[in-house]
């Protein structure tokens, strides 16, 4: 069975410019999760998708970040425009129907974004 | 608001001795504990969790954590260290009020030397 995996890997671009982080979750997982780690802290919830429907997004930033999960399968999340305090590593996850918080949750690699 | 505190950035063993880690944590409401590791290039990957029951749960790679819930904490520990082991660790925490988002620590780099 096939990972949550993240594409790109890495990601540098200019302030001002754009950049679409994707995510692919695990076949057949409900829930979708977007987390970052900024400058070595912690990482921090950015939003949760049950299927399409964005069920909590609370930790996104700014109206800069847009988050999309059409159909349910693969999530993207967009950052217009980029700005120096974006840079980070981008996490994906993903778990099964809820059956409460402690569903495991299973990360991707995650995204580094570095923005000059 | 939920919050973890890893107090330690970094925690040095020699290879064969005992380790721990700490992390500590503040909730309003029964509190699900976990513990991720991450090795250099790859995601998170899940260690082991408390739920209920047993104080003392028992993860992956011969790792345990024992839940103290006077102190609020979840420390992480491994009878004998190896090489391997070294990686960085994240504890996190949720309330089943809301829906799997995971609160985390700032993270605590583990090196374990030979």
């Amino acid at each position: 069975e096939a990972g949550v995996t993240q594409f790109p890997s890495h990601s540098v671009i200019e302030k001002g410019q754009t950049v679409t982080l994707r995510c692919d979750p695990i076949s057949g997982h409900d829930n979708l999760y977007w987390y970052r780690r900024v400058m070595g802290k912690e990482i921090k919830f950015l939003l949760h998708f049950v299927k399409e429907s964005k069920q909590d997004e609370s930790g996104m930033p700014n109206n800069r970040f847009l988050a999309e999960r059409t159909g349910g399968t693969y999530s993207t999340l967009k950052v217009q425009p980029a700005e120096l305090e974006d840079s980070g590593v981008y996490f994906c996850a993903s778990s099964q129907e809820w059956r409460g918080a402690y569903n495991e949750q299973f990360f991707g690699p995650g995204t580094r974004l570095t923005v000059l | 608001a939920q919050s973890v505190a890893q107090p330690e950035d970094q925690v040095n063993v020699a290879e064969g001795n005992p380790l721990t880690v700490k992390c500590t944590y503040s909730v309003s409401g029964n509190p699900y504990l976990f513990w991720y590791v991450q090795y250099p290039n790859r995601g998170l990957q899940f260690l082991l969790k408390y739920i209920t029951g047993d104080n003392l749960v028992k993860g992956s790679y011969g790792f345990e954590a024992e839940f103290n819930k006077s102190q609020t904490s979840f420390h992480l520990k491994k009878p004998s260290a190896l090489v391997s082991d070294s990686a960085l660790y994240f504890c996190a925490v949720r309330v089943n009020t809301n829906a799997g988002k995971s609160t985390f620590g700032d993270g605590t780099t583990l090196t374990v030397k030979p």
